[in-house]
C-alpha cells in the first residue's frame, strides 16, 4: 500500500544495545524527518533529510545517527540505547517545496 | 528561535457542541504555515487543516476552522458539531516559508467528548 510504514511498531530492547528503527515510504517525497514524542515535551525533530545522502541534525540528536541511501528509506540508528530514549518515535515525509508533512503510526520503544 | 504555545493542557466539550483550542506563536517572520494535527488513540498524527500566514482568510475543512490572527499571532482551532471521534489529542504546528521544512510544534491540547 502506498504512504508512510515504520517498523517495527513495538520494541523492547537493553540498555546499551544497538537499535534501528525503520522508516519507508512511497511517494518519493524528497524530505523525510525523524520525531520523538514524550509526556510534557510534545514532538521533537532528531533528524531530517532533505535528499538522499543529505541529512541534518534537528533538535535533540545526541545518540541518534541517521542515513538516507535511497529516496524512500530513512533509518534511525540507536547506537548504545539509553533509558532516556524510551520514547515513541515518528518519521514523517514531505514533498520539496510543500509545506506538509505526513506521519507514519510511530514506533513504541522501551529501553530496560 | 520560533515557539509554539498551547496553554490548555486538557479540555473537555458536550456532544454536539463547540470547543475552540488556543494556540499562540512567536515569529520574526512574516511568510510561513500553520498547521493543526490530530493524534488519536491511535497514536497516528493526522493533519487537520493548515494556514498560510500571507492569507488573511481563515481555513476550514468541514466542521474545523481557525482563527487566525496574525498580528496577536494566535491561531485558534474551533470544532463544531463535536463527534466522539474528535477525541484526540490536537498539536499546533509552525514551519517557516523562509527555510527547510522543519516543523515546531507545541506540546498539544487533550481534547475529551462528553456524550
Amino acid at each position: 500500500d502506498a504512504g508512510i510504514t515504520q517498523s517495527p511498531r513495538y520494541k523492547i530492547t537493553e540498555t546499551g544495545r544497538q537499535v534501528t528503527l525503520m522508516c519507508h515510504q512511497t511517494w518519493s517525497h524528497s524530505y523525510m524527518f525523524w520525531y520523538r514524542q514524550d509526556l510534557g515535551h510534545g514532538l521533537r525533530l532528531i533528524y531530517y533529510s532533505a535528499a538522499a545522502d543529505i541529512t541534518d541534525k534537528g533538535e535533540v540528536p545526541d545518540g541518534y545517527v541517521v542515513s538516507r541511501s535511497k529516496t524512500e528509506n530513512f533509518p534511525l540508528t540507536l547506537e548504545s540505547a539509553t533509558r532516556s530514549q524510551t520514547s515513541v518515535y515518528f518519521c514523517a515525509s514531505s514533498e520539496y517545496g510543500r509545506e506538509t508533512q505526513y506521519f507514519g503510526p510511530g514506533t513504541r520503544l522501551l529501553v530496560l | 528561535a520560533q515557539t509554539v504555545t498551547q496553554s490548555q493542557p486538557e479540555m473537555s466539550v458536550q456532544e454536539a457542541e463547540t470547543v475552540t483550542l488556543s494556540c499562540t506563536y512567536d515569529t520574526s517572520e512574516s511568510d510561513y504555515y500553520l498547521f493543526w494535527y490530530k493524534q488519536p488513540p491511535s497514536r497516528q498524527m493526522i493533519l487537520v487543516i493548515r494556514q498560510e500566514a500571507y492569507k488573511q482568510q481563515n481555513a476550514t475543512e468541514n466542521r474545523f476552522s481557525v482563527n487566525f490572527q496574525k498580528a496577536a499571532k494566535s491561531f485558534s482551532l474551533k470544532i463544531s458539531d463535536s463527534q466522539l471521534g474528535d477525541a484526540a489529542m490536537y498539536f499546533c504546528a509552525y514551519r517557516s516559508a523562509n527555510r527547510d521544512d522543519k516543523i515546531i510544534f507545541g506540546k498539544g491540547t487533550r481534547l475529551h467528548i462528553l456524550p
